[in-house]
């Protein structure tokens, strides 16, 4: 059983501009959440996606976006980027769009903005 | 809105130690509660939850029981092991228009066990 994937795992980027981050889903799973995880913070909720649509969303501008492929891939994407984007992105995958909490995280891409 | 709160670290014991995090929590309606473990070097990892009141979950030694009264969801091993050294993450699942598998956690403990 492959579990979830993500990738860069480290970048750096400068104010302004864009970024993409992608993960790969646990196998059998269909539903893909981003977390957004700021140092000495816990994981925030940015969205999640469940059979390609987005059906959820915190509190997070909309120069953060994403997409989910029909094999349950999913990308994360950052316009903009301000200093404070600076974090770590977490990739969780589950089963159904209802889930039951029980999430299954990737390691994460780690964002630097100067 | 819904918010978890946990004792701040670093909790520092020797091996063999009692291990007591605290966590309470803020919700509407009956959220699912959980712990999820970060290891150094990985991704988080579901440690064991409960899903209604005066539920236990428990896993690897740990204990939690899903308290409504107190609003509290503490997290408890009796004897703790240098490989248990990590960050301890309490969330709660907010039920988010019914559809979204929405987790709100805590800031994170580090506890660190010496040998």
């Amino acid at each position: 059983e492959t579990g979830v994937t993500q990738s860069p795992t480290h970048l750096i980027k400068t104010r302004g501009q864009q970024v993409t981050l992608r993960c790969s889903s646990q196998s059998g799973h269909n539903t893909v959440s981003w977390y957004q995880q700021a140092l000495g913070q816990g994981p925030q909720f940015i969205f999640q996606y469940y059979r390609e649509e987005e059906n959820g969303r915190g509190n997070f501008p909309p120069r953060f976006s994403g997409l989910q492929f029909p094999n349950y891939s999913s990308e994360l994407n950052v316009n903009a980027l301000e200093l404070d984007d600076s974090a770590l992105y977490l990739c969780a995958s589950s089963f159904g769009g209802q889930g039951d909490g029980e999430l299954f995280f990737g390691e994460g891409s780690r964002l630097t903005v100067l | 809105g819904d918010s978890v709160t946990q004792m701040e670290g670093p909790v520092t014991l020797s091996e063999e130690a009692f291990l007591t995090i605290n966590c309470t929590y803020t919700a509407t309606g009956y959220p699912s509660l959980f712990w999820y473990v970060q290891y150094p070097g990985e991704g988080l990892q579901l440690l064991l939850k409960a899903t209604k009141a005066d539920d236990k979950g428990s896993n690897k030694g740990f204990e939690a029981t899903y308290r409504k009264e107190t609003t509290s969801f503490h997290l408890e091993k009796g004897s703790v092991q240098v490989s248990d050294s990590a960050v301890y993450f309490c969330a709660l699942n907010a039920i988010y228009g019914g559809a979204t598998n929405k987790l709100i956690f805590g800031t994170g403990t580090l506890l660190a066990v010496q040998p």
